[in-house]
Parts: C-alpha cells; structure tokens; sequence
C-alpha cells in the first residue's frame, strides 16, 4: 500500500530564510507519480509540480526547488528566500499504479509560517 | 476554459438533513474524483467516477454517503443524514483519462453541520 508521510506538522520562519518541507513516501511500484500541493488560508488546492518516477533530475522554479531521491524514498521541497505570502499548508502526495485511475494520496501536510 | 467547477463553495446544514455538493469537470474531462479534507488534516481520497460508471470507491464511507457522474450534467457527491464529523471541505479533481495528461482540482465545498 501506498504512503505520504511528511514528518513536520508545522514550521515557522522569518522572511528571507531557505526552508525545506520534508516528504517521505512508501510504494512498492516502480512507476509513479509524486507531487506538491500549496493550501494558501484561502483553501483551495495549488499545483506546484509533479514529478515521474523515472526522473531524479533536481528541478528549480525561481525561489522553489525540489529534491527527488529514490535512495531514501523522499521527495523535499525548498523554498529558498521565504516571503510572508509563501505561508501556507504545503501537501505532498503520490499517485501509483497500483490504484485504479488517478488516486492520489496525501501526507497530512506541513503548515509554514513565514513571518515579517 | 474554465476549471473545475465545484459549487456551493460553502454549505451550512443541519444535523439530519442532506448535503448535495456538485462538480463540473473540466471541458473533455470524462474522470472525476472526490477527496475530503477533514479540518486539520490532509486530503483523503473517496470515489473515482466516470461518466455513468463508479469505478473505485474504496475510501467512501459505507452509510449515507453516494455519488454520481451521469451522462449529462455535474457529478454529485451525497450525504444523507450528516452529522457534525461530515464537517469539512470536499474537493472535486477531473482529468482526462487514466494516464497522467492533467488532473485538476476544484476550489472545494465546505460542509459545515450544525
């Protein structure tokens, strides 16, 4: 079975600091899917970037990175120079074949507060 | 080209009554699936519907709980009789197919049971 765990349930930082949000998953496919999630107060669901399995390649969107390592089974997320709008709850989830369509599971989040 | 369309975006009901949440996939998009965010907690999947047709509901409670995608029109997520633990946000997903061509999320439902 499929699991999302993200280990951190909170953190809080001051503006301009680099934070890493860990994700640590558990499948026993081959090929699968991993993803972020941004929850702003607001509440909806923002996509931040999904990454196959066949692909470790690191990835940078501006101030976002991520880290992919099949070794360890993780899947980190930095944000390098934080801002008070970077304060969210950040969701990291999973998607194998082993589910029927497009199932994703989530871990339980990791609320960031970024502070001025 | 609008999004995944999920409305009311808030629905306050009474203990007992009945809870209908709609969803309208994106256009082309014949997958929908709905997941429930309990507060405090992450997202937890339920069913996985396409057109006519329920394909997984594995994480769909067993009582009062219903949904549907028919031919025409939104999918309709149904909860008979709610009770306070219904309290939460239900966030509708579409995508194309099986194969990871776009899965998108709506802005969600929340139920509040009063």
């Amino acid at each position: 079975a499929q699991k999302v765990t993200q280990a951190q349930t909170e953190i809080s930082v001051v503006e301009k600091e680099d934070v890493t949000l860990d994700c640590v998953y558990e499948t026993r496919d081959t090929t699968y899917y991993l993803f972020w999630y941004k929850q702003p107060p607001s509440g909806e669901l923002v996509f931040l970037i999904r990454r196959n399995s066949f692909d470790e390649q690191n990835e940078i969107s501006g101030r976002y990175s991520w880290n992919f390592q099949k070794s360890t089974s993780s899947f980190n997320f930095t944000i390098t120079a934080s801002q008070v709008v970077d304060s969210a709850v950040y969701f990291c989830a999973l998607s194998d074949s082993n589910n029927a369509g497009n199932m994703l599971t989530f871990g339980g989040g990791t609320r960031l507060m970024v502070k001025p | 080209n609008a999004g995944v369309m999920q409305n009311p975006r808030h629905l306050v009901r009474r203990r007992g009554q009945e809870a209908r949440l709609r969803c309208s996939p994106m256009k082309g998009h014949s997958h929908v699936y709905w997941y429930r965010q309990l507060p405090e907690e992450g997202l937890k999947f339920m069913v996985y519907l396409q057109k006519e047709n329920i394909i997984d509901e594995s994480g769909m409670p067993k009582e009062r709980f219903s949904a549907e995608f028919p031919k025409e029109g939104p999918s309709i997520l149904r909860i008979q009789q709610v009770v306070r633990g219904d309290s939460a946000a239900y966030f509708c997903a579409s995508s194309l197919g099986d194969s990871w061509n776009g899965y998108t999320f709506g802005s969600g439902t929340r139920l509040t049971v009063v």
